[in-house]
Parts: structure tokens; C-alpha cells; sequence
């Protein structure tokens, strides 16, 4: 069993905020990882699918970091407004040998208060 | 394209009833998941298709759950007989390719509760 951690569990901050949240993996077998967006009654949307060591992306006020070798990935909101309040998941994706499906945490629950 | 479209998005039944899932994917999509949503184990893959065939069903809980997909543009998450542990928000998504650094699109899911 793939285990794939994040925390913190859940997050309140004020807007204007910048956050950052973690999530490990385990540093073999690595292919991917992918980070979702999820809003309450919605469905998860993908932000950003990692694969490289040391890659870094970005989206306007978000962007992920990701050490493959020590197994984690860093997701920063910067400026965190109200409607960033969301869940956050990532995903580890393994190599082709251990078939294409992705191992989600459990998520990041995040709350921006105006 | 409208995205991966599920149905119903509301079950409501009762213990001991079928119940059907549908998922029709995002046209030109080869892969298929279906995922199933609880407090307790977060977002948990039940199983997948590739071009149509299931490649892994590992995370299907037991015999009472069963899926298909008939062709590219249709899947179907059978539970029979169904029972109160089974409620839970069930997410079809689907992706280009199989590979795991391809993106995966979610459906809006359906909300299964067994009474």
C-alpha cells in the first residue's frame, strides 16, 4: 500500500495570506505527481502534474515544488483570497511497472476568511 | 466538450437494492477510473480502462461491485446487493492517455446513499 501523506490536514488563513502546504510520497518508483483543486459540491480539477526532480510551476498566485529523491512536493498560495478556499489533493503517480494509477492523499483543507 | 459527465448525481435506495453508476468519458479519452470518496479512506481508486478493458480492479472492495465499459464512450459501476457502508461520492474521471503524468478529469460525481 502506497502511502501518500498531507499535511496539514486543514488550514484557516486571512486573506492576503501566502500558506504553503506539504505532501510526501514514496522517492521510488516515482513517475508523477499531481496536484488538484478541489471545491466544495465540485468535482477535482487538476493545477499541476510534476514529474521532473526540482521542478518547479506555476499557476497566477500558486505554485508547487517537487524533490522526487526525499519524496515531497510543496504547494504556496500567495496573497490566498476567499476563493481559494478549496481542498487540496495530491497524487502520486508510479512507474508503468506499477500500472497508471494514481494514490491520492487525503487532502488539504484550506479556508480564506475576508 | 461538456467535460465527464456522471449519472445519477443523487441515489438514494435502499439496503439490498442495484444500484448503476454511468460515466460517459471525454471524447477521445482511451482511460477510464472510477474512484469512490469516504471520511475514512479519502479518494481511493476502484479500477480502470484502458481502451475500453479493465487493466486493474485491485480497489474493488468484493464481489458486489462490478464495471464495464462497453465502448469508449460508456461506463457503468455496478453494486449489487447494496448496503449502508456502500454510501459514499463515487468519481468517474478519464485522461488522454494511461500513463500517470497524463491529467485526469473528474466527473461531478454521484452521491450513493444506501438506507
Amino acid at each position: 500500500i502506497l502511502n501518500v501523506e498531507q499535511s496539514p490536514q486543514s488550514l484557516h488563513v486571512q486573506e492576503g495570506d501566502s500558506t504553503n502546504f506539504t505532501c510526501s510520497f514514496p522517492s521510488s518508483n516515482f513517475y508523477a505527481l499531481h496536484w488538484y483543486r478541489w471545491e466544495t459540491a465540485k468535482s477535482p480539477e487538476a493545477l499541476f502534474v510534476m514529474t521532473l526532480n526540482g521542478d518547479e510551476k506555476k499557476k497566477g498566485r500558486i505554485s508547487a515544488t517537487l524533490n522526487t529523491k526525499e519524496g515531497y512536493s510543496y504547494l504556496y498560495i500567495k496573497g490566498s483570497q476567499p476563493e481559494d478556499s478549496a481542498t487540496y489533493l495530491c497524487a502520486f503517480g508510479g512507474e508503468e511497472t506499477s500500472g497508471s494509477r494514481l494514490t491520492f492523499g487525503e487532502g488539504t483543507q484550506l479556508t480564506v476568511n475576508p | 466538450d461538456a467535460g465527464v459527465i456522471q449519472s445519477p448525481r443523487h441515489e438514494v435506495t435502499e439496503m439490498g437494492q442495484e444500484v448503476t453508476l454511468r460515466c460517459k468519458p471525454i471524447s477521445g479519452h482511451n482511460s477510464l477510473f472510477w474512484y469512490r470518496q469516504t471520511m475514512m479512506r479519502g479518494l481511493e481508486l476502484l479500477i480502470y480502462f484502458n481502451n475500453n478493458v479493465p487493466i486493474d480492479d485491485s480497489g474493488m472492495p468484493e464481489d458486489r461491485f462490478s464495471a464495464k465499459m462497453p465502448n469508449a464512450s460508456f461506463s457503468t459501476l455496478k453494486i449489487q446487493p447494496s448496503e449502508p457502508r456502500d454510501s459514499a461520492v463515487y468519481f468517474c474521471a478519464s485522461s488522454y492517455r494511461r500513463q500517470a503524468n497524463t491529467e485526469a478529469f473528474f466527473g461531478q460525481g454521484t452521491r450513493l446513499t444506501v438506507v
